[in-house]
């Protein structure tokens, strides 16, 4: 199935400083949301990107889409510790979801 | 308005037998979504419900099954459980049928022993 492909895998920072994580996809995409994932728990919708956009903000989040490239990136500016999570890329081609492998990302205090 | 709840929260099974988990969309949602969470796998899709009906099915076998009630909650049956459907399940509703944004609850975290 197609997947997504996030990287880096793992991302350790200090707070402060901005943390970017990219994503990869394979086929066409109508858009391209973000998810947050606190350990163990559901994902929460952070920022949706349409095909047709290359650029969206909300709050500390930027995203970027890149079609030709058939990639994006999600940065988070003056992270804090409680974005401590994993972040999840996901596509949506027609009406299914295909899932990212997600960025853990962790903000040291 | 309340979220996505699903229940148990925790379901312990040992091999072969039965689970059956359950999910509530958000008031006014009409399509429910069902994804596995296993370790070093990722999310992958399951089945997706629309208006009672089954629109969609991820590369899953048959004993995974669910249904949609009239009321557009929704049931995930795993028949005949195997050690390797330890995983957090996840549910999550849209508005309607394609709409972009799908809302996720809390999961229920399978254990099979």
């Amino acid at each position: 199935s197609q997947q997504g492909e996030e990287d880096p895998q793992a991302l350790s920072i200090q707070e402060g400083e901005n943390a970017t994580m990219n994503c990869s996809y394979k086929t066409s995409i109508n858009n391209l949301q973000w998810y947050r994932q606190n350990s163990g728990r559901g994902l929460v919708h952070l920022i949706l990107i349409r095909s047709n956009e290359r650029e969206k903000h909300s709050g500390r989040l930027r995203v970027t889409l890149d079609t030709s490239k058939k990639s994006s990136s999600l940065l988070i500016t003056a992270s804090r510790a409680a974005d401590t999570a994993s972040y999840f890329c996901v596509m949506t081609s027609g009406s299914r979801l295909t899932f990212g492998e997600g960025t853990q990302l962790t903000v040291n205090p | 308005e309340a979220g996505v709840t699903q229940s148990p929260t925790h379901l312990i099974k040992t091999r072969g037998q039965q689970a059956t988990l359950r999910c509530s969309p958000i008031s006014g949602h009409t399509s429910v979504y069902w994804y596995q969470q296993a370790l070093g796998l990722g999310l992958q899709f399951l089945l997706w419900y629309d208006e009672g009906e089954e629109r969609n099915r991820g590369n899953f076998p048959p004993r995974f099954s669910g249904r949609q009630f009239p009321n557009y909650s929704s049931e995930l049956n795993v028949n005949a459980l195997e050690l390797e459907d330890s995983a957090l399940y996840l549910c999550a509703s849209s508005a309607r049928l394609g709409a972009d944004t799908q809302y996720f609850g809390p999961g229920t975290r399978l254990t099979v022993l």
